[in-house]
């Protein structure tokens, strides 16, 4: 089982839909990442939290340190939001190494 | 101005080869780290680096070698390259070590024929 886990692993939905992304991870950890990776390769970070809830936009990311779980939502959704979106944890016992999800690939059809 | 910027962007050469990838980052930032992406899409680590410490992933092969001249650089040596080894790297940087924000380079797509 990976310390990442991340669900679901495709989503295909329409313009406007309200898109969920989740992760769960095993360890304890300093902070937790969400990236954006386009088409073109490039990568994105999106937020970095410890705690709490962080908005920035259409997006929306939460985490529940208790329950070990973080979700990042997109309101509104857009075909430009078609993306590979990868969560990311902060390893404590690992010297703080990051330890990567496999990813989310999402498409938002017009 | 980029914030992170990466050479070369693509690079094809034949196995056996020695290649370097440069990385800068005008962040100030403490801690660099270079990422290989394999075909499944996962992001692994390979080295992370910064003024006191370069923490190795015991899985790299010590064919690959990171080269810190200086707080803003980290460039990664790569020895007798093997087909294995095409794949994206990244590099990538942060103000505190697996805490801080990542900013990312544009990739290095490696092709090793």
């Amino acid at each position: 089982k990976n310390e990442v886990e991340q669900s679901p692993q495709n989503l295909t939905a329409q313009e406007g839909e309200f898109i969920t992304i989740n992760c769960s991870y095993s360890v304890g950890i300093s902070a937790l990442h969400w990236l954006q990776q386009h088409p073109g390769g490039g990568i994105v970070s999106l937020f970095m939290l410890s705690s709490g809830k962080k908005k920035h936009g259409r997006l929306i990311a939460t985490i529940n340190i208790q329950e070990k779980h973080s979700s990042l939502h997109i309101t509104a959704s857009h075909p430009r939001d078609s993306a590979v979106y990868i969560c990311a944890v902060g390893d404590m016992d690992s010297n703080y190494q990051l330890i990567w999800g496999a990813g989310t690939k999402l498409i938002i059809k017009p | 101005d980029t914030a992170v910027s990466q050479t070369p962007k693509y690079l094809v050469t034949q196995m056996g080869n020695d290649k370097s990838i440069k990385c800068e980052q005008n962040l100030g930032h403490d801690t660099m780290y270079w990422y290989k992406q394999d075909s499944k899409k996962f992001l692994k680590i390979m080295f992370s680096y910064n003024n006191k410490e370069l923490i190795i992933n015991e899985t790299v092969p010590n064919r690959f070698s990171p080269k810190s001249p200086d707080k803003a650089h980290l460039n990664l040596h790569i020895n007798s390259l093997e087909l294995g080894d095409s794949a994206v790297y990244f590099c990538a940087s942060s103000q505190m070590r697996g805490t801080g924000q990542l900013f990312f380079g544009s990739g290095t797509q490696l092709s090793v024929l």
